[in-house]
């Protein structure tokens, strides 16, 4: 399977600043996915990263927040914007091949806000 | 009604254990039926990945699937430390993967 890499793995960050959380995959990749992993939580989709058009958001999420682009088939960075401290979280980059195939995840950005 | 339900855990069991992890779901469209491994600080990765009902191994590892009762599972059988882990049980319906919250497994050697 490809190798996903994330950038940084970790970082932390003044209220009201916002991150950039860049995705490289070693191939290319159909489709690209952004997820969040709150403490103790499971993963929840914030939006799929489309090559040449805006992303799609998921309910809850809106691009003003978290602003994403997809220049290529290998990379797409997610924007964590105007960030407070309940935006403190995992970050993770997932792809796949094609809709019906599984997802495979980098190692997540662990993201505190102070 | 949550849409997908896993058996919280945690679980701690000694090497060579059998280790069951269950989940339930209430979306009929899910199509594909996947349990991911993820060690701490690191990302979740495939274990297991099947679309129909019945059994699917894997070397230690056995997926268990029911549609009709919608229901899956993984075995894990002779256990070791290296297998201490969160696993989680995912969905697919469409390219939207749903997960469940993750049963923390700990091995004791």
């Amino acid at each position: 399977s490809a190798v996903i890499s994330q950038k940084p793995s970790r970082d932390i960050c003044q209220r009201g600043t916002s991150l950039t959380i860049q995705c490289q995959v070693d191939s290319q990749v159909t489709m690209m996915f952004w997820y969040r992993q709150q403490p103790g939580q499971s993963l929840t989709l914030i939006a799929t990263a489309n090559q040449g058009s805006e992303a799609t958001y998921e309910s809850g999420f809106v691009i003003d927040k978290f602003p994403i682009s997809r220049p290529n088939l290998t990379f797409s960075t997610l924007t964590v914007s105007n960030m407070s401290p309940e935006d403190s979280s995992i970050y993770l980059c997932s792809v796949a091949d094609t809709y019906d195939q599984p997802q495979h995840f980098g190692d997540g950005t662990r993201l505190s806000i102070l | 009604q949550k849409e997908v339900e896993q058996d919280p855990g945690p679980l701690s069991v000694p090497e060579g254990a059998i280790v069951s992890l269950n989940c339930t779901y209430s979306n009929s469209a899910f199509q594909y039926f996947m349990w991911y491994r993820q060690y701490s600080r690191k990302g979740p990765e495939l274990l297991m990945y099947t679309y129909s009902s019945g059994n699917k191994e894997d070397g230690r590892f056995t997926a268990q699937v029911d549609k009709s009762s919608k229901y899956i599972s993984l075995f894990i059988r002779d256990s070791q430390p290296s297998d201490s882990a969160t696993y989680l049980c995912a969905f697919l319906n469409d390219y939207k993967l749903s997960f469940g919250a993750g049963t923390t497994v700990t091995v004791r050697a």
